[in-house]
């Protein structure tokens, strides 16, 4: 079964360090993507860094970057620098290929970043 | 440029109505799709289209139909409402692939009461 965990409902992180936000996925397929989302308490889904299955370098996009481990199934998002506006909640997401080109979402991890 | 516009951004329906949540896209996407959000399970998909006239279900669809007359167009409707489809409500577009941005409405919080 194809399936996205983020087994941290909930963390904290004090301004200005870097935090990271867990992910681990199941899929037999071999090729894939990986998604992080923020869903800021106004309620939008903003994209935030995409990896494909067959990147060989972890991709970046300004503070974010994307830990890719694949033979540990692994996903991570490391944040830099955390700023106020950080806090929100994050969804790791995957897409496989399939006719769907659905995205499968895990349960999401809120973050709060502390002055 | 509009992005993906969904209305109504708030709806309070009682137990047995029926409801449409609109979505349109302007980028000329030729894969929409419409997701629940519920607390502590993530997204999940209820119906998709990969373009104009052709849809399916996805993993969630009981008591949602779609339809797709318009490449623009992706209205997600409610038969008979029932309090278990209280959720927040997503419309996403995206092009066809595996490295493609998906692109988000601002979300409907519906109520069934």
């Amino acid at each position: 079964a194809q399936k996205i965990t983020q087994t941290q409902p909930g963390m904290f992180v004090q301004e200005k360090e870097a935090v990271t936000l867990d992910c681990t996925y199941d899929t037999s397929d071999q090729s894939y993507g990986l998604f992080w989302y923020k869903q800021p308490s106004s309620g939008e889904m903003i994209f935030l860094i995409y990896q494909g299955s067959y990147d060989e370098q972890n991709a970046t996009e300004g503070r974010y970057s994307l830990n890719f481990q694949k033979a540990r199934k692994s996903a991570n998002l490391v944040i830099s620098a955390s700023q106020l506006g950080d806090s929100a909640m994050y969804f790791c997401a995957m897409r496989v290929m399939d006719s769907s080109y659905k995205l499968i979402f895990g349960s999401g991890t809120r973050l709060l970043v502390r002055p | 440029n509009a992005g993906v516009t969904q209305t109504p951004k708030f709806q309070v329906l009682k137990t047995g109505q029926s409801m449409t949540l609109q979505c349109a896209q302007d980028m000329n996407h030729e894969y929409m799709s419409w997701y629940r959000q519920d607390p502590g399970m993530g997204l999940r998909l209820i119906h998709y289209s990969v373009g104009a006239g052709i849809t399916d279900q996805g993993e969630v669809p009981n008591g949602y139909n779609v339809s797709r007359s318009t490449t623009e167009d992706f209205p997600l409707r409610l038969l008979s409402a029932a309090p278990s489809q209280t959720s927040v409500y997503f419309c996403a577009s995206s092009w066809a692939g595996m490295n493609t941005e998906a692109f988000f409405g601002q979300g409907t919080r519906l109520t069934v009461v």
